[in-house]
């Protein structure tokens, strides 16, 4: 079956960055494409972007654009997702999550990671 | 961008009972390209509904999407207790995805 495992909580610093991964099992890694969404404290989803696992194309929220970098590694079958510059409201769990159609996107999402609680302090 | 706005924002209802919950585009969703999620404290979202109408994997038939255009419900035809969870809508028929703010049903 699909698992999304991705890496633990972090805690950082105003102005630091984070890089949170994504291990992808139970499928074909480069026939899919990967979402990034995040989610404040009792907030709505937020979609962060999106990566083609196969040739490594990728779409971003334009809210988050020139902070947001989101890559993959195939050999690992592994999701990253980079964000910089960290300020407090980028406090929130951050999820992957498999979108199923693959090709041209993105789209929407079918399996979701447990989710990284990222935590910015000053 | 599409906004997307989910009523109401709060459903009060006992189990047994019909949900109907709604999700209204700022604009029209190419393709009905609508997905509904269902999330429970502390857990990712769970995938219920894609193409506005297509149920997911493995979830129950009292779950059921329609509508079109800007208009667009997810209909839960009898409450059962795991059913009481936090509800998204989310848009993909135009760049960027987009969610709604979420409907919440809780237990009456």
């Amino acid at each position: 079956q699909v698992q999304l495992v991705q890496s633990g909580a972090e805690v950082k610093k105003s102005g630091a960055s984070v890089k949170v991964s994504c291990k992808a099992s139970g499928y074909t890694f480069t026939s899919y494409a990967m979402h990034w969404v995040r989610q404040a404290p009792g907030q709505r989803l937020e979609w962060m972007g999106w990566i083609n696992a196969g040739n490594g194309n990728t779409k971003y929220s334009r809210k988050l654009q020139g902070r947001v970098t989101i890559t993959r590694d195939t050999s690992a079958s592994t999701a990253y997702m980079e964000l910089s510059s960290l300020r407090s409201e980028d406090t929130a769990v951050y999820y992957c999550a498999r979108d199923p159609i693959g090709s041209s996107g993105p789209y929407y999402c079918d399996d979701w990671g447990q989710g990284t609680l990222v935590t910015v302090s000053s | 961008e599409i906004v997307l706005t989910q009523s109401p924002g709060t459903l009060s209802l006992s189990p047994g009972e019909r949900a109907t919950l709604s999700c209204r585009a700022s604009q029209s969703v190419s393709s009905s390209y609508l997905a509904w999620y269902q999330q429970k404290p502390g857990q990712a979202p769970r995938l219920l509904i894609s193409g506005a109408s297509s149920r997911a994997t493995g979830i129950p038939d009292r779950f059921s999407g329609g509508g079109s255009g800007t208009d667009f419900t997810l209909t839960i035809s009898r409450l059962e207790p795991e059913d009481f969870a936090v509800y998204y809508c989310q848009q993909y028929g135009n760049s960027p995805p987009a969610f709604g703010q979420g409907t919440k049903v809780e237990i009456k």
